[in-house]
């Protein structure tokens, strides 16, 4: 069962420009969020996270927003950079669950 | 600090085979997850251990286990290969458990079952 779902397998921008991945779920317990990214023949990598306790969260070009009643999040980059190409995986969990992933959605960054 | 040591980085295996795949978590690590990866299909869970116990396990048959060591390395194995089950396989580690906080991923293990 998909409980965590990334609709866009694929986003291109131009450098400079903002890049808004998103993600839904389905499972109301989530209450912790978090986006991975993931360059070829390298593990996943912590980028951002967020609580449910919070609707937005900033570090420095990347900014994860959490709309709770819809169910979804999103997560934006600005400026874009080319450096930004790779998949990123939008991530959930519950309290004594395990850590959902979506399928991931590839960013390219055009120079 | 070392980061999460994944072993053997690429294998191939035929049908029927069975593989054993090794994970050496961060240093001061507990909890090992693991995770399958295929085109499309993101990252599903596999199971987590944390001191040597199996904490939470995914829906995965029976041919997939796992078990922790003492000293927090982990090893997945799978039994009786089918052409599916070849993917990327990773492991991860955290300080606390695969639901809270921020995991550590490997390099991953690619297998290709022929």
């Amino acid at each position: 069962d998909q409980q965590v779902k990334q609709n866009s397998p694929s986003l291109s921008v131009q450098e400079g420009r903002i890049s808004i991945l998103n993600c839904d779920y389905t499972n109301s317990m989530f209450d912790y969020f978090l986006w991975y990214k993931k360059y070829p023949a390298e593990g996943p990598t912590f980028l951002i996270s967020i609580s449910s306790i919070k609707d937005k969260n900033e570090d420095g070009r990347f900014t994860v927003f959490l709309n709770k009643s819809a169910k979804h999040l999103s997560l934006h980059i600005v400026p874009s950079q080319p450096g930004d190409s790779a998949v990123y995986f939008c991530a959930a969990s519950a309290d004594d669950d395990d850590m959902r992933f979506g399928a991931g959605t590839r960013l390219t960054v055009k120079p | 600090k070392a980061g999460v040591t994944q072993t053997p980085r690429y294998l191939i295996k035929t049908r029927g085979q069975q593989v054993t795949l090794s994970c050496s978590p961060i240093s001061g690590h507990r909890s090992v997850s693991w995770y399958q990866q295929t085109p499309g299909q993101g990252l599903q869970f596999l199971f987590e251990y944390f001191s040597e116990t199996q904490r939470n396990k995914g829906n995965f048959p029976g041919r997939f286990s796992g078990r922790q060591f003492s000293n927090s390395r982990s090893e997945m194995n799978v039994s009786t290969l089918e052409l599916g089950d070849s993917a990327l396989y990773l492991c991860a580690s955290s300080s606390s458990g695969a639901y809270t906080g921020e995991l550590f991923f490997g390099e991953g293990s690619r297998l290709t079952v022929l």
